[in-house]
């Protein structure tokens, strides 16, 4: 079964770090672009980042460039998301999303149910 | 960044009744394959997102034959021929042109 789990969230301060992983199953990362997504409590759907399956290359939204670094580790077929100088507006689910295989488009077309951040004091 | 647009923000639907969503896209999601870059995700209550349309009028696997997605440029539409009771939740459209991608704000959709 295609499948992508999501773990690492909790309860961080501001200024803190964390790391999420995302493991996949079911299919081998490093032929697909994946994202990471998340949605702060009770609003709408925001894209933070992907790492390009075929050359590795990230995108970030503006918010997180350089506080947050997306990674992958092909042996373990497991992305993750490394959060610092986290903020109280970086509070949210965030969820990984499978994209683009080498050929072609087929939008984000498997998705994890989500690990819980929260930033507070 | 390219701006995405929903209309309405809630829809009140009766099951068996179709039911319409707007998304309107601050440029082209126009690219030089002739594809237009635009997905369409529904987020059922408590649910993580799934995927419905890609490319603008693909359904994805297992999408129920109901759901149909239309548009050109920057404008596009997601119709349901018949509303059931399962489709209520959040729906989203996403641009995915460009870097960064951007979603719509949502359209909640409810049973009347």
């Amino acid at each position: 079964e295609v499948q992508l789990v999501e773990s690492g969230g909790g309860l961080v301060q501001p200024g803190g770090s964390l790391r999420l992983s995302c493991a996949a199953s079911g299919f081998t990362i490093s032929s697909y672009w994946v994202h990471w997504v998340r949605q702060a409590p009770g609003k709408g759907l925001v894209w933070v980042s992907r790492v390009n399956g075929v050359d590795s290359s990230t995108r970030y939204t503006d918010s997180v460039k350089g506080r947050f670094t997306i990674s992958r580790d092909n042996a373990k077929n497991t992305l993750y998301l490394e959060m610092n100088s986290l903020r109280a507006e970086d509070t949210g689910v965030y969820h990984c999303a499978r994209g683009r295989p080498q050929g072609g488009y087929y939008g984000m077309d498997v998705w994890g149910q989500g690990t819980t951040v929260t930033v507070s004091s | 960044d390219i701006v995405m647009t929903q209309s309405p923000v809630s829809l009140p639907v009766t099951p068996g009744e179709p039911a319409s969503i707007s998304c309107r896209s601050s440029q082209s999601l126009l690219y030089s394959d002739g594809y237009h870059y635009l997905d369409w995700y529904l987020q059922r209550p408590g649910q993580s997102p799934q995927l419905l349309i890609y490319l603008a009028s693909n359904r994805a696997s297992g999408v129920p034959d109901r759901f149909s997605g239309s548009g050109s440029g920057t404008d596009f539409t997601l119709k349901i021929s018949r509303v059931e009771a399962e489709d209520v939740g959040v729906y989203y459209c996403m641009q995915a042109l460009q870097a960064p991608r951007t979603f719509g704000q949502g359209t909640k959709v409810e049973i009347k």
